[in-house]
């Protein structure tokens, strides 16, 4: 079984539209989570933390549940930038673990 | 300034060659990673050093070794390589402390190709 498992997509929202995204870890000890933004062609980037109590960071709002070990990602007001491969991670005991991806184009 | 940096940003080899890709961070992190993404986009460990110390070692053929001279480089040297070895390869750095409040920061990638 993979340590996170997510939607690959692709979700093809038109601009301004809200998008969700979302992701399942399977270590309950897992105690760190991001969501990283990969676009084609070049390195992950951390786009942002999650925490228990869910953060919001501009248009992007992030949410963890613990108990169904579960994340969320919400993109308001997509922009055509917003377009790459959104990546769910959790961490383990020495490193992090990446989900397979979600891809997003936002279209004009 | 490039925080962690990874040469060559592509290489193109035959099967059966030896091949190095190296990386350089200079963040001053203790933890460093190399991470293989297929061309399924999955990103996989295959190797962290912390303090020039092998921490994790997956499942990856004895024909990939890292070398760590100091806690500022970490190495990936591949001996005989095979078609299925192309891919991306991604170094990898974070701090030793803190957990992982902040993630990781990555290297721009090397994209292996064996023809």
């Amino acid at each position: 079984r993979k340590e996170v498992e997510q939607d690959p997509g692709p979700f093809n929202v038109p601009e301004g539209a809200t998008v969700a995204f979302n992701c399942t870890y399977s270590n309950s000890a897992s105690q760190s989570f991001f969501w990283y933004r990969q676009d084609c062609r070049k390195e992950p980037k951390l786009l942002m933390s999650v925490y228990s109590s869910g953060n919001e960071d501009g248009r992007f709002t992030a949410q963890l549940n613990r108990a169904s070990q579960y994340i969320s990602l919400l993109i308001r007001d997509s922009k055509l930038s917003d377009s790459a491969t959104y990546l769910c991670v959790v961490s383990g005991a020495n490193n992090l673990f990446f989900g397979t991806g979600t891809r997003l184009t936002v279209i004009p | 300034d490039t925080a962690v940096s990874q040469t060559p940003k592509y290489l193109v080899t035959q099967m059966g060659n030896d091949k190095s890709i190296k990386c350089e961070q200079n963040l001053g992190h203790d933890t460093m990673y190399w991470y293989k993404q297929d061309s399924k986009k999955f990103l996989k460990i295959m190797f962290s050093y912390n303090n020039k110390e092998l921490i994790i070692n997956e499942t990856v053929p004895n024909r990939f070794s890292p070398k760590s001279p100091d806690k500022a480089h970490l190495n990936l040297h591949i001996n005989s390589l095979e078609l299925g070895d192309s891919a991306v390869y991604f170094c990898a750095s974070r701090p030793g402390t803190g957990g992982f409040r902040r993630g990781y920061t990555f290297g721009s990638g090397t994209r292996l190709t064996v023809v």
